[in-house]
């Protein structure tokens, strides 16, 4: 079942946050989050196990809420760099090794 | 330093000509997987190996076939490609021996079908 994110896009001036969250309707094992920028390969922000947690990447942060089976990622003070189509990938129980993609969320920031 | 590289990077073949897609990783990961990933839309994964183990997507069409001779080394077919499976084909890897483990993701090869 794939996560479904939102918002589908987002635009920001250089310094401004965004939120963009994901949420799945299966129990969740793990929620990862990537940042693809045009042409190029994902590449991976962080992960996060359930449990709750919440983690730090710089001035991207991200959390877990497992009874809520959904995951939220914050860009704090917008970056150039930050733009591009954010994914998260949803794992659920078993150690299946798969990760099953959302549809993403192209943040474009402006100066 | 690279760690997964896929060859070619860009790779353009007729309507029906069979093509094939490398990957191979200086990780030395257990579990490899091979997504499609059409314009704007999410990679979707059509196969993965644990070790020499295959594990096929139940949705990945009968047209495509991989193979994994060697820990390092994982290939995807397309026996007849048609215009649909003009994409972008991307191999990952995992160690997947900690539940911290993620995907890493090489840069992927662009097939154009003609």
């Amino acid at each position: 079942q794939q996560p479904v994110q939102s918002p589908q896009a987002v635009i920001l001036r250089e310094g401004e946050d965004a939120v963009i969250n994901c949420s799945s309707s299966k129990a969740l094992y793990s929620v990862h989050w990537y940042r693809q920028k045009h042409g190029e390969a994902p590449v991976f922000l962080m992960i996060l196990l359930k449990g709750g947690e919440q983690k730090g990447h710089e001035k991207i942060s991200a959390s877990f809420n497992e009874k809520k089976q959904q995951s939220s990622l914050y860009l704090t003070a917008s970056q150039l760099s930050y733009s591009g189509t954010y994914f998260c990938g949803t794992e659920k129980g078993g150690s299946n090794y798969k990760l099953t993609f959302g549809k993403g969320t192209l943040l474009t920031v402006n100066p | 330093d690279a760690m997964v590289i896929q060859n070619p990077r860009y790779q353009v073949t007729q309507f029906g000509k069979p093509v094939t897609l490398s990957c191979s990783q200086t990780l030395n990961h257990n579990v490899m997987y091979w997504y499609q990933q059409k314009s704007s839309q999410a990679p979707k994964l059509l196969f993965h190996y644990y070790d020499k183990d295959f594990n096929n997507e139940a949705d990945t069409p009968d047209n495509f076939q991989s193979r994994r001779p060697n820990t390092s080394f994982c290939f995807l077919d397309i026996r007849s490609p048609g215009l649909g499976d003009a994409a972008m084909y991307l191999c990952a890897t995992s160690p997947r021996d900690r539940d911290t483990d993620t995907q890493y993701f090489g840069p992927g090869t662009r097939l154009t079908v003609l």
